[in-house]
């Protein structure tokens, strides 16, 4: 059975720019949520969706949004990047609410 | 102060010992979750709780709601287990709005 998959592993872009970062859930899994990992943060919720649905939210700007499809892929996007924005970021599906979270290897983005 | 405190932050072991990290919580949840993460950032879920106490294998996990503490114990540690281990609650009752605590880096010694 496959793992999340996320694409593209690395990424490197300049202040301004926008991203669109991919990830394709387990299959079956209808959540798909997503997570900002830096050194001085640490791991922040971003935001959830279920079933193409935004359930949930995190602290972020505007900036940062997201959708997901029918298929329960989903994708992230963040406009106008800031030298801040530089991350790993952090996909995870589940089945349903009350079950495990499976993570992807992470996208890595780099703001120059 | 943060509404997940992981104690200790840092922690070295040597092979064989029994290891004990701590979480503890400021806000109601619904659930909780011990992941580990290994050096190049996969994050592995070991553990979701509500209540009780969860095994596997040399892993437990358990949870006091009415203390808002939670703790996982490493029996037999190895080497392998050397990564960070992180605690990360539902907050407010949400299913979906995780609050990660700031992890424990564990290093076990041959």
């Amino acid at each position: 059975k496959a793992g999340v998959t996320q694409t593209p592993r690395y990424l490197i872009k300049t202040r301004g720019q926008q991203v669109t970062l991919s990830c394709s859930p387990i299959s079956g899994h209808r959540s798909v949520s997503w997570y900002q990992q830096t050194p001085g943060q640490g791991l922040q919720f971003l935001f959830e969706y279920f079933s193409e649905t935004q359930r949930n939210k995190g602290n972020f700007p505007g900036r940062f949004s997201g959708r997901q499809f029918s298929n329960s892929r989903s994708e992230m996007n963040v406009s106008t990047l800031e030298l801040g924005d530089s991350a790993l970021y952090l996909c995870a599906s589940r089945r349903g609410f009350d079950e495990k979270l499976f993570f992807g290897s992470g996208t890595q983005l780099s703001v120059l | 102060k943060n509404e997940v405190e992981q104690s200790p932050q840092n922690l070295t072991a040597q092979e064989g010992e029994f290891i004990t990290i701590n979480c503890s919580y400021s806000v109601g949840i619904s659930a909780l979750h011990w992941l580990q993460q290994h050096p190049g950032g996969g994050i592995v879920s070991l553990f979701m709780l509500s209540s009780g106490k969860k095994k596997h294998g040399r892993l437990i996990a358990t949870i006091n709601i009415q203390e808002k503490h939670s703790s996982l114990h490493i029996t037999a540690s190895h080497p392998r287990d050397s990564a960070v281990y992180i605690c990360a609650v539902y907050g407010g009752g949400s299913q979906g709005n995780l609050i990660f605590g700031k992890g424990t880096k564990l290093s076990v010694k041959p």
